[in-house]
């Protein structure tokens, strides 16, 4: 069965203290990796998509890396405005499924000042 | 564009009642999906349509449960009769059609508790 886990469930981080938030999968077949931010009360937002193990993205403090079976989130000297709980999904081939994300539980990240 | 609109925002009602739940999507989108939120199951898909037709409805968990897509701008969530274990957080979300990516945006959600 296609599983995606995210570890730890949650972290506290000081200010400046930078860290890595994992996302590990066992698929049939990747079509691609997608990390999601979420704020209380609100939506998931959309932050990266990988598509091939080597593959990393970056935006501002956030970096995603893929491999074969995992993926990481970098966080590099977090704000307290990184406080949010961050999503995994990963879209998996063939038939009906084009659309389809799965979701991991979430790591509830919290950046003290 | 507006983002993707879910109506209403946080919904009460009692065992038993009939839900409604809204979403229009993003203008242009072809794909629709419907979202459960839970502390303990976490997010769930329910259901996706491409182009206004049902692809995967294998997340639906029970026929209490119905979503219908008449056309491109709406589509409903619909349970019937409600119970106390439907109460969670349901998400919209649509994404376009662009080879090699399908990058789905989420609107805010509908709060549900059912009594």
């Amino acid at each position: 069965e296609d599983q995606v886990t995210q570890s730890p469930e949650a972290l506290r981080l000081q200010e400046g203290e930078s860290s890595s938030l994992n996302c590990s999968y066992t698929v049939s077949g990747l079509r691609g990796l997608f990390w999601y931010r979420q704020d209380p009360g609100k939506g998931p937002e959309f932050l990266f998509t990988l598509y091939s193990a080597g593959e990393e993205k970056e935006k501002e403090r956030l970096k995603a890396t893929l491999t074969k079976k995992e993926s990481f989130l970098h966080i590099t000297a977090p704000k307290p405005e990184d406080s949010a709980t961050y999503l995994c999904a990963v879209r998996f081939a063939g038939g009906t499924s084009y659309g389809k994300l799965t979701f991991g539980q979430g790591t509830i990240l919290t950046v003290h000042p | 564009d507006a983002g993707v609109i879910q109506s209403p925002r946080h919904e009460v009602t009692e065992m038993g009642q009939e839900v409604t739940l809204r979403c229009k999507p993003i203008s242009g989108h072809d794909y629709l999906f419907w979202y459960r939120q839970t502390m303990m199951r976490g997010l769930e898909l329910l259901i996706y349509f491409n182009n206004n037709v049902p692809i995967d409805d294998s997340g639906m968990p029970e026929d209490r449960f119905s979503a219908k897509m008449p056309n491109a701008s709406f589509s409903t969530l619909k349970i019937q009769p409600s119970e106390p274990r439907d109460s969670a957080v349901y998400f919209c979300a649509s994404s376009p059609t662009i080879e090699g990516e399908n990058i789905q945006y989420f609107g805010a959600g509908t709060r549900l508790s059912v009594l």
